[in-house]
C-alpha cells in the first residue's frame, strides 16, 4: 500500500498561471517532506522541503504547504514557466530515515 | 564538484542474464542509495550503503544485491533477470546518514535497463 500518494499523473497549466501539485500521505509519523523535480534522462533534483513543525515554506517561486490534520501537502509554483515542465515527486522521510516516494505528477506548462 | 555518475547509461539484456550497474557518488559523500523507477510507481527503494555496510534494504528479492567499496563507489547486481526488471535504476549519494533535516540526496542520471 502506497504511503505517499500523488493522485494526479499529469497536470497542464498555462504559462504565467499558478501550478498546484498535490500529495497525500497515510503515516502520521512522517515529519519531514521533500519535493523533487525530474527532467527526462536526468535524476531527480531536490526542490524544496518542509518540516512538520511548519505549515509553509517558501523559496522564490516555489511554496510548499503542509496540512498535518489532513495529511496533505501541496507545492505551488507561481508564476509557472516553460522550464517548470517536468515530473514532480513528493517524498516523506520515515522512522528509518528512508525516503518514501510518491508516483510523481507530470507538469506540462503550455505557452 | 562533479555530480553523481552512473554507468552504463543504457543496457539491454535478455531474461536469465545478470547485470552489474555502477555508481560513483559525489566526492566526499559516504552514503549511496539505489532506487528502481518504473512508470506510475515512483521510486522504489532498493538498498542503502554507508562506509561499505548495507544499512537498509527495501522489499526486493534476493536477486538484487549490492556493495560499496572503500572509495564509496557502489555497484548493484541483478541476477536471473526477469522482464519486470526493466526500469530506470537511480543511484543517489548524500554526505552522511541518516538523512536529516539538512541533508538531501543527490541523484545520478540513472541506468535504463531493458530486459528482453
Amino acid at each position: 500500500d502506497q504511503q505517499v500518494k500523488q493522485n494526479s499523473p499529469s497536470l497542464s497549466v498555462q504559462e504565467g498561471r499558478i501550478s498546484i501539485l498535490n500529495c497525500d500521505y497515510t503515516n502520521s509519523m512522517f515529519d519531514y517532506f521533500l519535493w523533487y523535480k525530474k527532467y527526462p534522462a536526468e535524476g531527480p533534483t531536490f526542490l524544496i522541503s518542509i518540516s512538520s513543525i511548519k505549515d509553509k515554506n517558501e523559496d522564490g517561486r516555489f511554496t510548499v504547504f503542509l496540512n498535518k490534520s489532513a495529511k496533505h501537502l501541496s507545492l505551488h509554483i507561481v508564476p509557472s514557466q516553460p522550464g517548470d515542465s517536468a515530473v514532480y515527486f513528493c517524498a516523506a522521510i520515515d522512522s528509518n530515515y528512508q525516503l518514501i516516494w510518491g508516483a510523481g505528477t507530470k507538469l506540462i506548462i503550455k505557452p | 564538484k562533479a555530480g553523481v555518475t552512473q554507468t552504463p547509461r543504457y543496457l539491454i539484456k535478455t531474461r536469465g542474464q545478470q547485470v552489474t550497474l555502477s555508481c560513483s557518488p559525489i566526492s566526499g559523500h559516504r552514503s549511496v542509495s539505489w532506487y528502481q523507477q518504473t512508470p506510475g510507481q515512483g521510486l522504489q527503494f532498493l538498498f542503502e550503503y554507508f562506509s561499505e555496510t548495507q544499512r537498509n534494504k527495501g522489499n526486493f528479492p534476493g536477486r538484487f544485491s549490492g556493495r560499496q567499496f572503500s572509495n564509496s563507489r557502489s555497484e548493484m547486481n541483478v541476477s536471473t533477470l526477469e522482464l519486470g526488471d526493466s526500469a530506470l535504476y537511480l543511484c543517489a549519494s548524500s554526505l552522511n546518514v541518516p538523512i536529516g533535516n539538512t541533508d538531501t540526496q543527490y541523484f545520478g542520471p540513472g541506468t535504463r535497463l531493458t530486459v528482453l
